[in-house]
């Protein structure tokens, strides 16, 4: 449960639609995440979906997730300049003797969106 | 705002000096985590308290200690600094039964020199 991967950048234009992508090794992850950091900031839940879904939408936002694959990702409908930023996938595992709190993280993607 | 609160939100000292960085979880909240972010190891989780007890421990050192207070309150003490253990430390909250909802501070900025 502690390889989470992310690519590392992603450049968009605004308006465009981004979709950020990680994968994650453990198969008894119970719930996948997607935190945003701002530059100088902590981090941001943004949303969260739990292993037995497929997808979560929130707004502009649109979380797939494919067991088969072991395969999260984001996806920001209308990406703005206020959107630039970096988001982090991470997964909790419950597993017996531990408890849900323990997030692994991958090493965040760096969101430029261009005007 | 998360409704976590940490201080200080800078620190700078040098080696072999001890520090101690203090967490306040949003309220209601029974669970502490400290997380430690560093360019080499990235975000990694430290240890959780819940409701005064410790939880679960991560990739802790040994010089490194923590404690969660009648109030909830949490502090995380660092001893004999190293240059290696600058890093953003990052404290978060969570409801009872609700550990699966994270809520994250604005963070510590450690700097050892």
């Amino acid at each position: 449960g502690e390889d989470v991967e992310q690519s590392l950048f992603l450049s968009v234009r605004e308006g465009d639609s981004s979709v950020i992508n990680c994968t994650y090794t453990d198969s008894s992850s119970t719930y996948l995440y997607w935190y945003k950091q701002e530059p100088g900031a902590g981090l941001q839940l943004l949303t969260y979906i739990f292993s037995n879904m497929d997808m979560k939408q929130d707004q502009r936002l649109t979380v797939l997730l494919n067991k088969k694959d072991k395969h999260l990702s984001l996806r920001i409908a209308d990406t703005q300049t206020g959107d630039s930023a970096i988001y982090f996938c991470a997964e909790s595992i419950k597993a017996r003797g531990s408890t849900l709190g323990r997030l692994y993280f991958g090493r965040g993607t760096q969101l430029t969106v261009w005007p | 705002d998360s409704g976590v609160t940490q201080t200080p939100k800078h620190l700078i000292t040098a080696t072999g000096q001890r520090v101690t960085l203090r967490c306040s979880p949003r309220s209601g909240d029974l669970s502490v985590y400290w997380y430690q972010q560093s360019l080499d190891q990235g975000l990694q989780f430290l240890i959780q308290y819940y409701n005064g007890e410790e939880r679960a421990k991560g990739n802790i050192l040994e010089r490194f200690s923590a404690q969660q207070f009648p109030d909830l309150h949490s502090e995380l003490n660092l001893s004999s600094l190293e240059l290696g253990d600058s890093a953003l430390y990052f404290c978060a909250s969570s409801a009872p039964n609700r550990e699966y909802e994270q809520y994250f501070g604005p963070g510590t900025r450690l700097t050892v020199t």
